[in-house]
C-alpha cells in the first residue's frame, strides 16, 4: 500500500533560519510526491512535485524538495524562511494502483517565529 | 484566487434540512473531487468523478449524494446530516485533457464551511 508520513506535527523556526518540513514515504514501484500548503480557512495549494528526474525539486514561493530514494525520503526546504511562510504543510503520493487517488500525510504546522 | 469555485462559502443546516454544495471549474480538468477535512487534520477523499463519471466512492454514506452535471460542474447534495459531518468540505479538480494522470495535481477551491446543528 501506498502511504506518506509526516513525524513532526509541528515545526518552529526563526525568521530568515533554513527550514525542513519532513516527509517519508512508502510505495511500491516509482514514487509520485506531490508538498501542498493551507492557509487557515482556504483550501490546499499545490508547491511542487516529483515525478522522476533530478533529485531537487524547485517549487512556489521558493520552496524546493529533495528526493532521497536510499532514505525514502521527500522532505521540503527553503533557504530563507519568512513570517508568511507559516501555515498547515502536506506531503502526499499519488495511488499507483488507484490513480485517481491522492493519500495525505497528516501534516505539518510550520511557525515562523518574527 | 483559486481557479476552482465552491459555493457557498459558509452553511449552517438542521439535520431535517436538505442542501447543496456547488463546485465549478474552468481549466478543462477531467477529474473533479470532494473531500472533508476536520480541523487540523488531512483532507479525507469521499469522491472522484473522472470524464463524468462516478469512479471512487469511499464508502460516504448516502446523505452525501454527488452530481457532476458536466464536465466543469461538482455538486454534492446534503440529506440528514449528522452534527458530526460539520467539517470544511473541498472540492478539487485535477489532469489537463492532454497530460498523464500521475503528474496531475490538485487543484483545490477554498471550500465550503459545513455546520450541521
Amino acid at each position: 500500500a501506498q502511504s506518506v508520513a509526516q513525524p513532526e506535527d509541528q515545526v518552529n523556526v526563526a525568521e530568515g533560519n533554513p527550514l525542513t518540513v519532513k516527509c517519508t514515504y512508502s510505495v511500491s514501484g516509482n514514487p509520485y510526491l506531490f508538498w501542498y500548503v493551507q492557509y487557515p480557512n482556504r483550501g490546499l495549494q499545490f508547491l511542487l512535485k516529483y515525478i522522476t528526474g533530478d533529485n531537487l525539486v524547485k517549487g512556489s514561493y521558493g520552496f524546493e524538495a529533495e528526493f532521497n530514494k536510499s532514505q525514502t525520503s521527500f522532505h521540503l526546504k527553503k533557504p530563507s524562511a519568512l513570517v508568511s511562510d507559516s501555515a498547515l504543510y502536506f506531503c502526499a503520493v499519488r495511488d499507483m494502483n488507484r490513480d485517481d487517488k491522492i493519500i495525505f500525510g497528516k501534516g505539518t504546522r510550520l511557525h515562523i517565529l518574527p | 484566487d483559486t481557479e476552482v469555485t465552491q459555493t457557498p462559502k459558509h452553511l449552517v443546516m438542521g439535520m431535517t434540512n436538505k442542501k447543496s454544495l456547488k463546485c465549478e471549474q474552468h481549466m478543462g480538468h477531467r477529474a473533479m473531487y470532494w473531500y472533508k477535512q476536520k480541523a487540523k487534520k488531512p483532507p479525507e477523499l469521499m469522491f472522484v468523478y473522472s470524464y463524468e463519471k462516478l469512479s471512487i466512492n469511499e464508502s460516504v454514506p448516502s446523505r452525501f449524494s454527488p452530481e457532476c452535471p458536466n464536465s466543469s460542474l461538482l455538486n454534492l447534495h446534503l440529506h440528514a446530516l449528522q452534527p458530526e459531518d460539520s467539517a470544511l468540505y473541498l472540492c478539487a479538480s485535477s489532469q489537463d485533457p492532454e497530460g498523464s494522470s500521475y503528474n496531475s495535481p490538485l487543484h483545490f477551491g477554498n471550500g465550503t464551511r459545513l455546520t450541521v446543528t
